[in-house]
């Protein structure tokens, strides 16, 4: 087992251009995640799913949207990158209700906004 | 909203035992989680307390004690590869999602 995959590792983008990240995993999991760290904040909760085709907002969703068309990938969009958004970003998953507690997190993809 | 309380930095010895604290303020509480982070890689589940008491794990032990709002993990036996940070997080009842700390980096110097 893979168990979460992340694509790309690195990225660097320029002011304006837009990109998605894949998240993939085979641990048949129903619950995906999406988060970002920066340095001192912690993990912050972008979107997340419960389901496939089903999507929610989390804490920090603006500028980013996601789409879960299929079970085991959920992808992660920025349609007009900013400086902002220059972060580390993680994606999780897990079962499911019973056991949201225990995620299993994705190597991160690290992208900086020129 | 929620928030949550952890020291910024924790320094410790080899061997010895340490207790990273974590203070919540939160509306529905339902249980605490740790996670542990080995520079900027990806994080790791190391327990979950929902009831009070103290939950362990091998080296690891994780309490929680919900009329004070307050929860710990302590590490005993301290080792080099313990040296990460390590994050608390809350989750609510009614929800599917994880609130994060900001996290304790934790120092073993031999």
């Amino acid at each position: 087992n893979a168990g979460v995959t992340q694509t790309p590792k690195f990225r660097v983008l320029k002011t304006g251009q837009s990109m998605t990240l894949l998240c993939a995993q085979d641990m048949n999991h129903e619950y995906m995640y999406w988060y970002r760290q920066d340095p001192g904040m912690g993990l912050r909760l972008i979107h997340y799913s419960v389901g496939e085709g089903t999507t929610a907002k989390g804490e920090v969703p603006d500028g980013y949207n996601v789409s879960r068309l299929k079970k085991q990938n959920f992808l992660l969009g920025l349609e007009s990158a900013a400086p902002s958004q220059t972060s580390v970003y993680f994606c999780a998953s897990t079962r499911g209700q019973s056991s949201y507690n225990e995620q299993f997190f994705g190597p991160g993809t690290r992208l900086t906004v020129l | 909203g929620q928030s949550l309380e952890q020291p910024s930095e924790v320094t410790a010895v080899e061997g010895a035992i340490v207790q990273i604290n974590c203070t919540y303020q939160t509306s529905g509480f339902y249980g605490l989680s740790w996670y542990q982070q080995h520079d900027g890689g990806a994080p790791t589940f190391l327990s979950y307390n929902a009831l009070d008491g103290l939950e362990e794990t091998g080296r690891f032990s994780s309490f929680l004690s919900r009329s004070d709002s307050y929860g710990y993990l302590l590490l005993q036996e301290l080792q080099m590869k313990d040296s990460a940070s390590y994050f608390c997080a809350v989750s609510l009842t009614g929800y599917s999602t994880l609130t994060f700390g900001k996290g304790t980096m934790l120092l073993v110097s031999p």
